[in-house]
């Protein structure tokens, strides 16, 4: 079944630099794949998703890019902003479900 | 705007008691899943819904049960807590779409403690 790898695990940075977050798959069958914030006290909600047809996917701050054939996928977060201070979750589809990483914590320090 | 809720946001147990977590989604959709999340292991499906009646085990429903008798309402059931059991329960809906789709939609969380 399909397995999601995600690191790191915690991610410290300074406020207005830039946070990158690397994950892998392993169904190469798979082929959506969401991104999802967790703020403190709240569900995890989805920021951005990309699907196997493209590469790379962007809204405002925040890009997914997309190796299918090295099977991993990154989220890429510009200008960090306190706000963005959260757990990040990949996640890979496999039949109707998605499967998560394990998450990680992101600090943006003042 | 979408919402999926939970019956509560804290809860606290005694071993060997059978505890309901219940989660309403108001967004008529098809699919609804049960989650537990614990620190350094994120979020592993327990037991998931793609119509009423309706229920297929996840990755770990061991020690688990789930009801669903309407399409809005899902429930977890433990039927005798364990401490292991202890974690942040997340309940979450998603439209029926098949492979390569679909935005989850999650609830606050339960936080389960049994003592």
């Amino acid at each position: 079944g399909e397995n999601v790898e995600q690191h790191p695990s915690t991610l410290s940075v300074q406020e207005g630099d830039s946070a990158v977050i690397k994950c892998t798959y392993s169904d190469s069958a798979s082929n959506y794949f969401p991104w999802y914030k967790q703020e403190l006290g709240k569900g995890p909600q989805l920021i951005i998703d990309i699907r196997s047809n493209v590469g790379e996917k962007k809204d405002q701050r925040i890009a997914v890019t997309l190796n299918k054939t090295a099977k991993h996928f990154s989220l890429h977060i510009t200008e960090t902003q306190p706000e963005d201070s959260a757990v990040y979750f990949c996640a890979a589809d496999r039949d109707d479900k998605i499967i998560f990483g394990k998450g990680t914590r992101l600090h943006i320090l003042p | 705007d979408v919402k999926v809720t939970q019956s509560s946001r804290y809860l606290v147990k005694r071993t060997g008691e059978k505890v309901f977590l219940e989660c309403v989604q108001d967004m008529d959709h098809e699919n609804m899943f049960w989650y537990r999340q614990d620190p350094g292991l994120g979020l592993r499906l327990i037991y998931f819904s793609y119509d009423v009646k309706m229920k297929e085990k996840g990755d770990i429903p061991e020690g688990y049960s789930v009801s669903r008798e309407k399409k809005e309402r899902f429930s977890l059931i433990l039927e005798s807590a364990s401490t292991n059991q202890t974690s942040m329960y997340l309940c979450a809906s998603s439209f029926k779409g098949g492979r390569g789709y679909n935005e989850q939609f999650f609830g606050p969380g339960t936080r389960l403690t049994v003592l």
